[in-house]
């Protein structure tokens, strides 16, 4: 079963760190694109930030909010995502979905972590 | 970055009838580039149309996509109960960002 299970999510004060991490199972980890994208309460989605396999050299994209605060990392050998968010606001706070990104869609999705900054 | 504007904000429709939901982009795009996406309360998206009009695995074939441009539209025809939900379009162009339409949410009359 093709599968994304996020974990790391919680409560933070604004202007602290978290790490969340997604670890996939059931498809080609290494040579799959993968992001993640978030939605606060009751809101729309917004994507956040992608990372290209290793072909492309782990290429990184973000969207401008939030542009030199997050880090987006992988390690192939864990099958396991990473988003390193850093000197967070209270606009973070939102559930955070790690997807499989496949020729332009986001073709799988995990439950989702929710981050709280208050 | 393209600006996806989707309308209605809310459609209130009753089963079995036939639900058109429009995305509009700020500029064109490419139609391998738009997507739509379904999401129930409480779960995840889930991946319903690409491509403008390619349905994904699984999905019902009552769920078409079309449009070119800057205009597209998702129909959903005979509408189930479990079609109730919130609809998002995205574009996924060959540079970020990628973005999303703000969701029509469809809901029983």
């Amino acid at each position: 079963e093709v599968q994304l299970v996020e974990s790391g999510g919680g409560l933070v004060k604004p202007g602290g760190s978290l790490r969340l991490s997604c670890t996939a199972s059931g498809f080609d980890f290494r040579n799959s694109y993968v992001d993640w994208v978030r939605q606060a309460s009751g809101k729309g989605l917004e994507w956040v930030a992608r990372i290209k396999h290793h072909y492309f050299g782990e290429a990184r994209d973000y969207a401008a909010p939030v542009k030199g605060r997050f880090i987006v990392s992988r390690d192939d050998s864990k099958n396991t995502l990473y988003l390193q968010l850093n000197s967070l606001k209270t606009e973070d706070t939102g559930i955070y979905y790690c997807v499989k990104d496949y020729f332009e869609r986001f073709d799988v999705w995990g439950h989702g972590t929710t981050v709280t900054v208050s | 970055e393209i600006v996806l504007t989707q309308f209605p904000g809310t459609l209130s429709l009753s089963p079995g009838e036939r639900a058109t939901l429009s995305c509009t982009a700020s500029q064109g795009v490419t139609t391998n580039s738009l997507v739509w996406y379904q999401q129930k309360p409480g779960q995840a998206p889930r991946l319903l149309i690409y491509g403008t009009s390619r349905r994904a695995t699984g999905v019902a074939d009552r769920f078409s996509g079309s449009g070119s441009g800057t205009d597209f539209t998702l129909t959903i025809n005979r509408l189930e109960p479990e079609d109730f939900a919130v609809y998002y379009c995205q574009h996924y162009g060959s540079s970020p960002p990628i973005t999303f339409g703000q969701g029509t949410r469809l809901e029983i009359k």
